[in-house]
């Protein structure tokens, strides 16, 4: 089956850095996507990857290794507006999404 | 109207009744997505469409429907509500759902209670 795995909720302090992690079993491969959602509003995209590594995007990163079924998403110089839910998303072989329940993100002054 | 728009923004429903869920989008997008959203679980598929005239079902299809007469709109319909189907709606839309590059946009989503 297919099966994303995430942090329920993660706690950090503004000014820090913070990384969220991601795990995942899909039937075939096609990039992971990370999505930002505040709450009562909608999804709105981070990133994503398709290849091992690093992308960079100002203060959001986010990493890949296809062979672990591993992603994360590294927030730095952490705001009050970072306070939302991260969703990672990977792409299955069908080119269909397969949504984690995200990681509720709470920033602490 | 600027991206992807849904109407109603919020719904109370009487078990029994029949809705329909509005979903429009500017950007000529092939693909368009429904989701729903419960408290604790991933967004789950209901119904999409790769393009105008075809539709696929998701992962949750029961006790809705959907079409899709034009590239803009892509209605979706619960025939006669049931209680379990409150939750959070989201309609998406991206250029394509063959490529690994397009990013799916959501709409505003509806919240809808059936009682």
């Amino acid at each position: 089956g297919q099966n994303i795995d995430q942090p329920t909720e993660m706690t950090a302090t503004e000014g820090a850095i913070v990384q969220i992690n991601c795990t995942y079993q899909t039937s075939g491969f096609n990039g992971l996507f990370w999505y930002q959602q505040h709450a009562g509003e909608a999804p709105t995209f981070l990133s994503y990857n398709v290849l091992d590594g690093l992308e960079e995007k100002g203060r959001f990163s986010s990493f890949l290794s296809r062979s672990k079924g591993y992603s994360y998403l590294l927030l730095k110089e952490l705001q009050m507006k970072d306070s939302a839910s991260y969703l990672c998303a990977p792409m299955d072989s069908n080119y269909q999404l397969i949504w984690g329940a995200g990681t509720k993100l709470i920033i602490k002054p | 109207i600027a991206g992807i728009t849904q109407a109603p923004t919020s719904q109370i429903l009487a078990a029994g009744r029949r809705m329909t869920l509005r979903c429009t989008q500017d950007m000529r997008h092939n693909a368009m997505y429904w989701y729903r959203q419960d408290l604790g679980l991933g967004l789950r598929l209901i119904h999409y469409s790769n393009t105008a005239g075809t539709t696929g079902k998701g992962e949750v299809p029961d006790g809705y429907s959907v079409s899709r007469a034009n590239t803009d709109d892509f209605p979706l319909t619960l025939a006669s509500a049931v209680p379990s189907q409150t939750s959070v709606y989201f309609c998406a839309s991206s250029d394509s759902s063959s490529t690994e590059t397009d990013t799916q946009y959501f709409g505003p989503g509806t919240r809808l209670t059936v009682l």
